[in-house]
């Protein structure tokens, strides 16, 4: 078991330039989630999915940001126009199937916008 | 919002010696996970309680809903528990908010 792999490890993005991250989470996982740490806000939850479906986003800033799930094997977070505020380490988490239960995170990517 | 009061901040502690850290929360949370931050940055899982007690070598966790805290022991603290420790507690479903970490340094 490979654990939830992020790819890519690092990012470095131009003002404006779009970002993708890309997330596979633990094989037989059903519930994928986002967060994003920053210094100034810790650790903050994004969106998740449950069954590829989209469950809650209410984490996610309204504009430029989105999520996917096209399949049970990935999940694809975007950033577009990248701003310098959107610099973070952005992770990907999986769990069983969502519910009370252990939560499994990624190495996450660090993105940086200059 | 729902929060989590994490301490210490930091700790120091001399190797073969114990202490422990506290998570307080501000509403009545269903469960808590607690993570140590490896050197590549990774979550690892140290614990997930929804009630009572857990250990695990020289961890042990507690988390009492009612009383809203939970806490992590670390006995006979060996150099490689140095990292950074966070707890994350889920009011409901499934978001998790994070305390705000706890640096251990581990020195011989």
């Amino acid at each position: 078991n490979a654990g939830v792999i992020q790819t890519p490890r690092h990012k470095v993005t131009g003002k404006g330039q779009e970002a993708t991250l890309w997330c596979e989470p633990i094989s037989g996982h059903s519930a994928v989630f986002w967060y994003r740490q920053t210094i100034v806000q810790g650790l903050e939850f994004l969106t998740y999915f449950r069954n590829q479906a989209p469950i809650d986003d209410s984490g996610m800033p309204k504009e430029r940001f989105s999520a996917q799930m096209p399949n049970q094997s990935h999940s694809t977070l975007k950033i577009q126009s990248t701003q310098p505020q959107d610099s973070a380490v952005y992770l990907c988490a999986s769990s069983s199937t969502g519910g009370l239960e252990t939560l499994y995170f990624g190495s996450g990517t660090r993105l940086t916008v200059l | 919002g729902d929060q989590v009061e994490q301490s210490p901040s930091a700790l120091s502690l001399h190797e073969g010696t114990g202490s422990a850290l506290r998570c307080n929360f501000t509403t009545t949370m269903r469960a808590v996970q607690w993570f140590r931050k490896n050197s590549r940055g990774s979550l690892i899982n140290l614990f997930y309680l929804a009630s009572g007690t857990k250990e695990n070598g020289r961890l042990k966790s507690a988390f009492d809903s009612k009383e809203r805290y939970s806490t992590l022991h670390i006995r006979d603290a060996q150099l490689e528990d140095s990292g950074t420790y966070f707890c994350a507690a889920e009011a409901m479903g499934y978001k998790l908010t994070f305390g705000t970490g706890t640096s251990l340094l581990v020195d011989p």
